[in-house]
């Protein structure tokens, strides 16, 4: 069983298209993550929900909007996508919002924005 | 520069080989987390010390912890070709995990 499955796995879009890229994890685990992966694989924390509510909320555009319908589910909105949105997303989820917590990665979006 | 950053930024060894990688933080931790990325996959946790933990073992991997430089060493003995990969510190306050550039390790059959 996949724990936690993003889509989808390759976007390939042209400046200024909207994407959302989804994530889903079965693990009951109340806290997710999106993260942005460089082309030097720096790994950066973008956006966190704990049951749904948003705790953490890096310098990123307001370009970018997350969305938690539920405590499985957290996607990513981009708007008016530009080159330097290329990257891979991961999203991941751990047990709880602290760090005592191990976390549970997908296997990235790959998004290119030509 | 980038809290969590990583010394070396690649290593090759032959199988059988010790591998040893620093990483070095910059601000108070909760604990410090490895992780291993392959190629193409998302980040898969290997071992997590606390910040009152000098070292810890978990199979082959050795991790050790020196909060007064601030920095971790990940060792992983006898190595394998399945070994090859890329491996991230994660230093850990409040919320937030902040991730190294990683150590792109190469196992060489």
């Amino acid at each position: 069983d996949t724990a936690v499955s993003q889509t989808p796995k390759y976007l390939v879009t042209q400046m200024g298209n909207d994407k959302s890229i989804k994530c889903e994890q079965n693990l009951g685990h109340d806290t997710m993550y999106w993260y942005k992966q460089d082309s030097k694989k720096f790994l950066k924390i973008m956006f966190s929900y704990n049951n749904k509510e948003l705790i953490i909320n890096e310098t990123v555009p307001n370009r970018f909007s997350p969305k938690s319908p539920d405590k499985a589910h957290l996607n990513l909105h981009i708007n008016s996508l530009e080159l330097g949105d290329s990257a891979v997303y991961f999203c991941a989820s751990s047990q709880g919002p602290g760090t005592p917590y191990e976390q549970y990665f997908g296997p990235g979006t790959r998004l290119t924005v030509t | 520069s980038q809290q969590g950053e990583e010394d070396p930024q690649a290593l090759s060894i032959q199988e059988g080989e010790n591998a040893t990688m620093n990483c070095s933080y910059k601000t108070s931790i909760n604990n410090l987390q490895w992780y291993r990325q392959n190629s193409g996959r998302g980040l898969v946790h290997l071992i997590l010390i606390r910040s009152n933990e000098r070292e810890k073992h978990s199979g082959r991997l050795r991790v050790t912890l020196d909060t007064s430089k601030k920095s971790s060493s990940l060792l992983i003995t006898a190595s394998r070709a399945a070994d090859t990969a890329s491996y991230f510190c994660a230093s850990t306050a409040g919320n937030k995990l902040t991730f190294g550039g990683g150590t792109r390790v190469l196992v060489k059959p």
